[in-house]
């Protein structure tokens, strides 16, 4: 089982939908992730939990909503999404956050907006 | 927004030389620094992590951390066509809540 696994691979939706992205780590981790990586720019922080409290929001559209219900769940939920929020996003978890930890992703979902 | 820069490349070695890929960092209390490598399509795969000034070994993977210059290096010995792949360096610095910023990655060829 890997470490970091994330749900699904890939997404195709329409503007008017709502879906949700799921990640889960196993690695006994306390600290979680999402990151957006889009083409040609470099990979984006979009939100950091720490022990479930959400402790960071880079200015994030509020079409994408986080949820994270335990240490080892995170959720990204989506809604009314645009064409430029296709790509590909990302779940991470470290032990901690802060320093000396590392941080260890997941396979990615790769999402496009129709 | 605290900035870590990289030549994005392409580097291009031919197999069995030195690779060498850099990144700078703008943030002076950056505490922690660290390598992944990405190939096309997948996710980012941690390959060393450093915190100290100076090098660190492992395998052929060599890191090298000099704070005063706020530059951070990583040196891969021996290159194989299998190392072909975007390099990409992070910063962490959370005491200004800078949790792994991401410089925009060096896309390596090894050539055979």
């Amino acid at each position: 089982e890997t470490g970091v696994t994330q749900t699904p691979r890939h997404l195709v939706m329409g503007m008017t939908n709502k879906k949700s992205l799921k990640c889960e780590q196993h690695l006994g981790h306390n600290a979680m992730y999402w990151y957006k990586q889009s083409a040609k720019k470099p990979l984006e922080l979009m939100f950091v939990y720490s022990l479930e409290e959400r402790v960071e929001n880079n200015s994030v559209p509020s079409r994408f909503s986080p949820e994270c219900p335990n240490s080892s769940h995170l959720f990204l939920h989506l809604h009314t999404l645009q064409p430029e929020d296709s790509a590909l996003y990302l779940c991470a978890s470290s032990q901690v956050v802060g320093r000396g930890t590392e941080a260890f992703f997941g396979q990615g979902t790769r999402l496009t907006v129709v | 927004q605290k900035e870590v820069e990289q030549n994005s490349g392409p580097l291009s070695v031919p197999e069995g030389a030195i690779a060498s890929l850099n990144c700078t960092y703008s943030d002076r209390g950056s505490q922690s620094f660290f390598w992944y490598r990405q190939y096309s399509g997948k996710s980012p795969e941690l390959i060393m992590s450093i915190y100290s000034n100076g090098d660190k070994e492992d395998g052929r993977f060599t890191a090298q951390l000099n704070k005063a210059s706020q530059y951070v290096s990583l040196l891969i010995r021996d290159s194989q066509p299998s190392d072909s792949a975007t390099y990409l360096c992070a910063v962490n610095n959370v005491n200004y809540g800078q949790n792994f910023v991401f410089g925009p990655g060096t896309r390596l060829s090894v050539l055979p």
